[in-house]
């Protein structure tokens, strides 16, 4: 069974940055991108971007390009989001998931990580 | 980008009813469409892919159709368990979009 294992909540005060990891098991890493995606307090799903741990390609939402940036480390099978620049808007909870190509079919989230709450606060 | 709008944003139905919900997408999608169910406090989870395959371990009640720019997601006789929100998501360009979601909630 996929398994995808994410740090614990974070607060922060607005300037700042915050690192969000998630740890895969269960899978070849390698084989399957990963993306990232929040949720603000009464709001719905928002997708901030994707990795590949294959090649280290990178595609990120606009309004964050600049903000964030995506790693991984396939020694660990760990994924990273990082934020910077952090504003009270940023509070959500991040979730990490796999992404799985179908050929022809596009992309879909198939397990997720449990959620991680960062709060944004001075 | 390509926006997705789902409808109704909220519904109440009792358990054993036919739910459906509908997904535009403001250009068309072809059919790399999904759908995911999302609990509060708990991970989203992955229904329909590829706008009407059935994911791994989900119950047969749920099914998905369409392609282009419209899309349903059908829930054939509604569980207790299926209270809910759920969210169509397409992956024909980036940004991969969201609908805003619909919640489903106990009549």
């Amino acid at each position: 069974q996929v398994h995808l294992v994410q740090s614990g909540p974070e607060v922060e005060r607005p300037g700042a940055s915050v690192m969000v990891s998630c740890k895969a098991s269960n899978y070849t890493f390698i084989n399957y991108g990963i993306s990232w995606v929040r949720q603000a307090p009464g709001q719905g799903l928002e997708w901030m971007g994707w990795i590949s741990p294959y090649n280290g390609n990178t595609k990120y939402a606009q309004k964050l390009q600049g903000r964030v940036t995506m790693t991984t480390d396939t020694s660990t099978n760990t994924a990273y989001m990082e934020v910077r620049s952090l504003r009270s808007d940023d509070t959500a909870v991040y979730y990490c998931a796999r992404a799985r190509d179908f050929f022809g079919s596009g992309t879909s989230f198939d397990s997720w990580g449990q959620g991680t709450l960062v709060t944004v606060s001075s | 980008d390509i926006q997705m709008t789902q409808s109704p944003s909220s519904l109440s139905a009792s358990v054993g009813d036919r739910v459906t919900i509908i997904c535009r997408a403001s250009q068309s999608s072809s059919t790399y469409l999904n759908w995911y169910q999302h609990k509060a406090g708990k991970a989203p989870k992955l229904l329909i892919y590829a706008a009407s395959s059935l994911q791994s371990g989900v119950p047969s009640r749920f099914s998905g159709s369409g392609s282009g720019t419209d899309f349903t997601l059908t829930i054939s006789s509604l569980q207790p368990e299926d209270f809910a929100t759920y969210y169509c998501q397409q992956s024909f360009s980036t940004p991969w979009t969201f609908g805003q979601g619909t919640k489903v909630e106990i009549k």
